[in-house]
């Protein structure tokens, strides 16, 4: 099975741009989280999509937004980019089925530089 | 929220030693595992253990849930593990609530 894939791998914005971030789940996954890493504050939960429908959100702004597609794919937006927003953004599945359905795989990340 | 507490923080060995690398969380949880993060960020999973012990080659891990604790074995370290581990936990959703990460040193 292809692992979970992350679009662009890099990408520089400058303040007050917006980006949108890309994963593809594993075949056959239905959840996808994402996670943001910085040095400060380490790896923080963003929020998580189910079946097209966000089931959990983290402690992030408004400005933080994602969505899933029926084909269990998923995107994440960042309106009004600032300089903290600096971070490796990583994707996550999680199969929904069998003894090990909690285990999350993630993707290799998209790292945004902020200018 | 669950907190994660991850020691040491730091771990410099040499080549063919030993370590162990502890993780201790504040409630009951559904999950547990320890990932590796490689030099180009990406986090790869290493166990999957929310209670018991497991083996993989050089690596092991044991998971006391009753006790709140988890333990990485790392036998016979080679250069190659060097880099973070971090552990990570589910409570009663679906959101990980990782530790701050050991940075793991193998000198050769």
């Amino acid at each position: 099975k292809a692992g979970v894939t992350q679009t662009p791998r890099y990408l520089i914005k400058t303040r007050g741009q917006q980006v949108t971030l890309s994963c593809s789940p594993i075949s056959g996954h239905r959840s996808v989280s994402w996670y943001q890493q910085t040095p400060g504050q380490g790896l923080q939960f963003l929020f998580e999509y189910f079946s097209e429908t966000q089931r959990n959100k983290g402690n992030f702004p408004g400005r933080f937004s994602g969505r899933q597609f029926s084909n269990s794919r998923s995107e994440m937006n960042v309106s009004t980019l600032e300089l903290g927003d600096s971070a490796l953004y990583l994707c996550a599945s999680r199969g929904t089925g069998g003894s090990s359905y909690n285990e999350q795989f993630f993707g290799p990340g998209t790292r945004l530089t902020v200018l | 929220g669950i907190q994660v507490e991850q020691s040491p923080p730091d771990l410099i060995l040499q080549e063919g030693a030993n370590s162990t690398l502890r993780c201790n969380f504040s409630d009951s949880v559904n999950n547990l595992q320890w990932f590796h993060q490689n030099p180009w960020g990406q986090l790869i999973n290493l166990f999957y253990i929310p209670s018991g012990t497991k083996q993989n080659g050089r690596l092991s891990a044991t998971t006391v849930a009753t006790e709140r604790y988890s333990l990485l074995y790392i036998s016979s370290s080679q250069t190659t593990d060097s880099g973070v581990y971090f552990c990570a936990v589910v409570g009663s959703n679906y959101k990980l609530t990782f530790g701050k990460g050991t940075l793991l040193t193998v000198n050769p």
